[in-house]
């Protein structure tokens, strides 16, 4: 099976800062990597797949990066409203993965 | 406009079964979709469950659930289901189904099971 470890599981940080959220695979999976947000007590919400196409709607501040095994997704410049836990998942048939990242809690400092 | 509303969960003693319901609107099940549920333990992460193929040909599952729960759908209903049987203390969570196209770009609200004697 192939695994995921997201770092780090915590972060704080201050508003306009750069923040950058790591997933690492245990072998190679191209490009099928997406991010998601979860807000406290709400839905998670998908916001960047195939590793770096920004979902419609997304704001530009989020990107993603990399391919095969490591891989990164970057906020340019935190907001207040991106205080939430992100998810790296693998989303691929051949080899069937659908594993999610540990999370990372991202907080205001 | 995409929805997808989760149903079916509820407090079940351990052993017993539960069955949840997804019922689609605003997209036809069948078309191209593979379905998901994932789960959400509190104040734990996303853990995928089960897969099925959109046209049912194709269901996996987590090794947590193998052997216990069965995905299954209906398109003439546009409805997906997750039959749970043997439930365990370690499965009480917030049940999501989702649909997959790149990556999942809609979930439901969830259904919460609770496992517990």
């Amino acid at each position: 099976d192939i695994q995921m470890t997201q770092s780090p599981s915590s972060l704080s940080a201050s508003v306009g800062d750069r923040v950058t959220i790591t997933c690492r695979a245990s072998q190679g999976i191209s490009n099928y990597l997406a991010w998601y947000q979860q807000k406290p007590g709400k839905v998670p919400n998908l916001l960047i797949y195939a590793a770096s196409t920004l979902q419609s709607g997304v704001p530009s501040r989020f990107s993603g990066s990399g391919s095969g095994t490591d891989f990164t997704l970057t906020i340019s410049s935190l907001q207040p409203e991106d205080v939430a836990t992100y998810y790296c998942q693998i989303y691929s048939s051949a080899p069937p993965t659908w594993t999610f990242g540990q999370g990372t809690k991202v907080e205001i400092k | 406009q995409v929805q997808l509303v989760e149903s079916g969960g509820g407090v079940v003693q351990p052993g017993r079964s539960l069955r949840l319901s997804c019922a689609a609107s605003g997209f036809t099940l069948s078309n191209s979709y593979h379905m998901h549920w994932v789960r959400q333990a509190p104040g734990k992460g996303l853990e995928w469950v089960a897969v099925i193929w959109y046209d049912g040909s194709k269901k996996y599952y987590a090794d947590s659930v193998k052997g216990r729960f069965t995905i299954s759908r209906d398109n003439s209903k546009n409805t997906l289901y997750l039959q749970m049987n043997s439930l365990r203390a370690e499965d009480t969570a917030l049940y999501y189904c989702a649909r997959q196209y790149r990556g999942y770009d809609s979930w439901g609200q969830g259904t919460v099971v609770t496992v517990s004697s």
